[in-house]
Order: C-alpha cells, then structure tokens, then sequence
C-alpha cells in the first residue's frame, strides 16, 4: 500500500541536542511538507519541498533544517536553535504543488524535550 | 497572506443527529480550493471533503457535505447522522492556486468535534 511512514513516533531530546525526524513516501509524489501543531491549535508550515534538492521557508523555519536528496524522502531536523521544539509534527505530500486532491499525512512524531 | 478562521472551538452533537462546523477564510483572489480534514484521537490527518473555488455546487461525500458561499468567503461543513467514529478535531483548509509560491495549505485553529451516544 502506498503512503507516508513517519519515524519514530515518539521521540525524546534533551536540552542542547540535534534531532532528526524521518519521513518516507511511497506514493511518487514531488512535493513533500512538514507541518508543526501544537496542543488545541492548528497546523504551522515548517518546511516544504516542490522537487528534489529544492526547499522552501515555511512560516515557523526558524530553528529546522531540512534535505531532499531523494524524491521518496524530507528528513526534518531540530536545532538546538529551536527553543520550544516540544510538539507534534506531521510531515504530508502531495502529487504536485496546487494538487486539488490535497495533501497525504503521515502519521505524525511526537516530539518532547527532557 | 491567506487566514482561516474556525470560530467554533469546541462543539458536541447526539448520535444520529445532524452538525454544522464553520469556517471562514479571508482573500483576495478567485481561484483557490478549500478542503476539510478529520484528525480522530489516532492523529491521522484524513481528507474529509474537497471543494474548487469556481465550481457552484456544494461538494457532498456521503453523510458530509459543504455549504460554499463565496461571496461571504463562507465554507461550513454539514455531518448529517452523525456516529461516534465522527469524534475528532476538524480543520478547515484553503490552497491559493496563483502564482508558484502560494500553493500551500493554510489551516484554520480546528473545531473539538464530541459525538455523544
């Protein structure tokens, strides 16, 4: 079945440390996303990707960094540099920018720090 | 920039009856779509309904369907019969289609949507 596998799905960072959150898709689709949501609130743009090795600022950029060295994969990474990373992300995609079919989301990795 | 607007924190209905969820968007431009997604307690995000922007009918997918008034930037949902797999947070969606840059998803706050047996 095709889809977005998001990993893992909990994932804990200590105070100072990089983490990495992994997002794969199957479904051969050119544009990737990330999104932030926090609790009771709506979804934030992190990052998004129109097309491999191309990435674009999001409203919430500051403190992420991302990679789109292969069409399938848009690893997301949290900086130190991010001074309230305890969220939930949820990485989506979609056939083409401006699909009228939407986005496909993941499952979503919760992030906390310790 | 685009905003949406969900007004309705937090809503509750009886099974079997019929909801409406709001939303309300702001722009300036004619061509875009709007989209509602279901997220239950799993956190899957799930496309609920679709709508493009020049079509005049209201979209309908089974027991959900929409009531786009563009005029009034309006976009509400209608879940009719409602079930207790309906419990879930809504979020209203707008995609602006001009230009390369403004292709994106912007969400509304989302509406706590609680079926009651």
């Amino acid at each position: 079945d095709g889809g977005i596998t998001q990993s893992p799905k909990y994932l804990f960072r200590k105070e100072g440390q990089n983490v990495t959150l992994s997002c794969e898709q199957n479904l051969n689709h050119d544009a990737m996303y990330w999104y932030r949501q926090d609790p009771g609130q709506g979804l934030r743009l992190i990052y998004y990707s129109q097309i491999v090795n191309d990435f674009q600022k999001g409203d919430i950029a500051e403190g992420y960094s991302v990679s789109r060295e292969k069409k399938e994969s848009f690893p997301l990474t949290v900086t130190s540099a991010q001074k309230n990373p305890t969220a939930f992300y949820l990485c989506a995609s979609s056939i083409r920018q401006g699909s009228n079919y939407g986005y496909t989301f993941g499952s979503g990795t919760r992030l906390t720090v310790v | 920039a685009q905003t949406v607007t969900q007004s309705q924190p937090e809503m509750s209905v009886q099974e079997a009856e019929t909801v409406t969820l709001s939303c309300t968007y702001d722009t300036s431009e004619n061509n875009y779509y709007l989209f509602w997604y279901k997220q239950p307690p799993s956190r899957q995000m799930i496309l609920v309904i679709r709508q493009e922007a020049y079509k005049q009918q209201n979209a309908t997918e089974n027991r959900f369907s929409v009531n786009f008034q563009k005029a009034a930037k309006s976009f509400s949902l209608k879940i009719s019969d409602s079930q207790l797999g309906d419990t879930a947070m809504y979020f209203c969606a707008f995609m602006n289609l001009r230009g390369n840059a403004g292709n994106m998803l912007t969400f509304g706050g989302g509406t706590r949507l609680m079926v009651k047996p």
